[in-house]
C-alpha cells in the first residue's frame, strides 16, 4: 500500500518562530489533507490540497504532486499551534486515506 | 451544534468482553467513519459508511463490526475484545464520500483491554 512519511517527528519552537513540516508519499495521490490534533486530542481539518498552494491565516500548504511531497508552513507560531500535525493521502477521489505518523510540535512561550 | 459526539469517553474491558462504541453526528452528513489511533502510527481506518445503508471495510477491520443505524448514527462493536484492540477510537463524518469533503472528528474514546 501507499507509504506516508512525515518529518521531523518532533519539533520544538519558541513562540514567534516559523516552521516547515514535510510529508512524503510513495505514489501519485488524488487526495491529500492536513490535520491538527491539539493537546486535548481533538482533530481539526486544516487543508485539502492534492496539488498547488493554499493559505489560511498563518498556515499555508504546498503540494508538489509530481515529486510526491507536501509541505505545511506555520509562520509566527503561537502556543496554541502545539499538538500533532498529520498528513493523510489517498489514491482515489474518495476519503479512504492513509495517515502518516505525525509531527509533534511544541511551541514554548 | 454538537458536531460529532462519541460515547463513552473512556472504557476498560477484560479480554473476551464485548462492547459497542456509539457515534452520532448532527451535521446531516452522508458519510461516517471509524478510526483507531495507536502511538506512533497515526490513524487507521477500520470501517466506513459512504452513505446511509452501506458499510465497507477499511484498512484494519478484523475484530470489529459496524452498524449504520440511520443517517445520524454509526456504531462500532467489538464482539470479543483483545489486548491488541487497546487504542483511542475516533468517529468522523463528512458531507459526502468524495475526496474534497473535509472530515469532522469526534473527541475520541480511549479503550483499554486487560
Amino acid at each position: 500500500g501507499i507509504q506516508v512519511e512525515q518529518s521531523p517527528p518532533d519539533l520544538i519552537l519558541q513562540e514567534g518562530a516559523n516552521s516547515t513540516l514535510r510529508c512524503n508519499f510513495s505514489d501519485s495521490v488524488n487526495n491529500l489533507q492536513w490535520f491538527h490534533q491539539n493537546p486535548w486530542g481533538q482533530l481539526i481539518n486544516l487543508f485539502y490540497i492534492p496539488s498547488g498552494t493554499k493559505q489560511n491565516g498563518r498556515l499555508s500548504a504546498t503540494t508538489v504532486a509530481t515529486e510526491r511531497y507536501s509541505l505545511l508552513y506555520i509562520s509566527s507560531s503561537q502556543t496554541t499551534d502545539s499538538g500533532v500535525y498529520f498528513c493523510a493521502v489517498g489514491l482515489y477521489n474518495n476519503n479512504d486515506m492513509r495517515f502518516g505518523a505525525g509531527t509533534r510540535l511544541t511551541v514554548k512561550p | 451544534n454538537a458536531g460529532v459526539t462519541q460515547t463513552p469517553k473512556f472504557q476498560v474491558l477484560k479480554t473476551g468482553q464485548s462492547m459497542t462504541l456509539q457515534c452520532a453526528q448532527d451535521m446531516n452528513h452522508n458519510s461516517m467513519y471509524w478510526y483507531r489511533q495507536d502511538p506512533g502510527m497515526g490513524l487507521r481506518l477500520i470501517y466506513y459508511s459512504a452513505s446511509e445503508g452501506t458499510t465497507d471495510k477499511g484498512e484494519v477491520p478484523n475484530g470489529y463490526n459496524v452498524s449504520r443505524l440511520n443517517k445520524r448514527e454509526f456504531s462500532l462493536r467489538l464482539e470479543s475484545a483483545a489486548p491488541s484492540q487497546t487504542s483511542v477510537y475516533f468517529c468522523a463524518s463528512s458531507p459526502v464520500w468524495t475526496a474534497n469533503s473535509p472530515l469532522h472528528f469526534g473527541n475520541g474514546t480511549r479503550l483499554t483491554v486487560t
